[in-house]
């Protein structure tokens, strides 16, 4: 079965640029979307379709996704990024929605 | 922006079936377009998707869970539901409901709830 892989944390300095990873076999051909979740909190949509932002989401959140990893990027890291965040697919052969393991971003 | 509050029973007994129900408000579940779906989140471990319902009743599941789960929609109340038979203590998981656009991602979700199975 399809599988995301993502590494379990991500450490950035304030200011910097925090980059999340999304592995899977030829995950260029699927569309991927990445969710912040805060402690206690719901999971929250920060990029659908591989690069689009939700209404309300900051433009310090893009995304790409090319060959076998797709790619969360967030610039001018705060505090307030502080966050799981898991990355999602709906794959079409299995017919199932899969999300990747999460990784935990620090801001140090 | 629809919201959803999720609500049912805090602890289900092992063997028994558990039963949640999703109420939405702030736009109709059979204006169409949607799919109106479960994820579950074990304690402090990553996101799993449980399924999906269409407002015309078409279902979707997770093949994992398939053969112990129902969701089903209630149009004139504005409310779907999960049933999930036979738990265990590793269905102990925080249930969310949520909005799926195209069967793709989530644009809207419920603030969960613990579900403990206890023996």
């Amino acid at each position: 079965s399809y599988v995301l892989t993502q590494p379990p944390s991500v450490s950035v300095a304030p200011g910097q640029t925090a980059r999340i990873s999304c592995g899977g076999d030829d995950i260029g051909s699927k569309s991927v979307h990445w969710y912040q979740q805060k402690p206690g909190q719901a999971p929250v949509l920060v990029v659908f379709e591989d690069s689009d932002r939700p209404s309300g989401i900051p433009d310090r959140f893009s995304g790409s996704n090319a060959g076998n990893t797709a790619t969360l990027t967030i610039s001018r890291v705060g505090a307030g990024d502080e966050a799981d965040y898991f990355c999602q697919v709906w794959d079409g052969d299995s017919d199932l929605v899969l999300f990747g393991g999460g990784t935990k971003l620090t801001v140090l | 922006q629809v919201q959803l509050q999720e609500s049912g029973p805090g602890l289900v007994k092992a063997s028994q079936t558990l039963s949640l129900t999703c109420t939405v408000s702030g736009g109709a579940i059979s204006n169409g377009g949607y799919y109106w779906s479960w994820v579950r989140q074990h304690p402090g471990k990553g996101l799993e998707w449980i399924g999906y319902v269409f407002y015309s009743k078409n279902t979707y599941y997770n093949t994992a869970l398939k053969s112990r789960v129902t969701i089903s929609v209630d149009t004139s109340k504005n409310q779907f539901s999960l049933r999930l038979s036979s738990v265990t203590a590793a269905d102990t998981a925080i249930f969310y409901c949520a909005r799926g656009v195209r069967r793709a991602y989530f644009d809207d979700w419920g603030k969960g709830t613990l579900v403990t199975v206890f023996s």
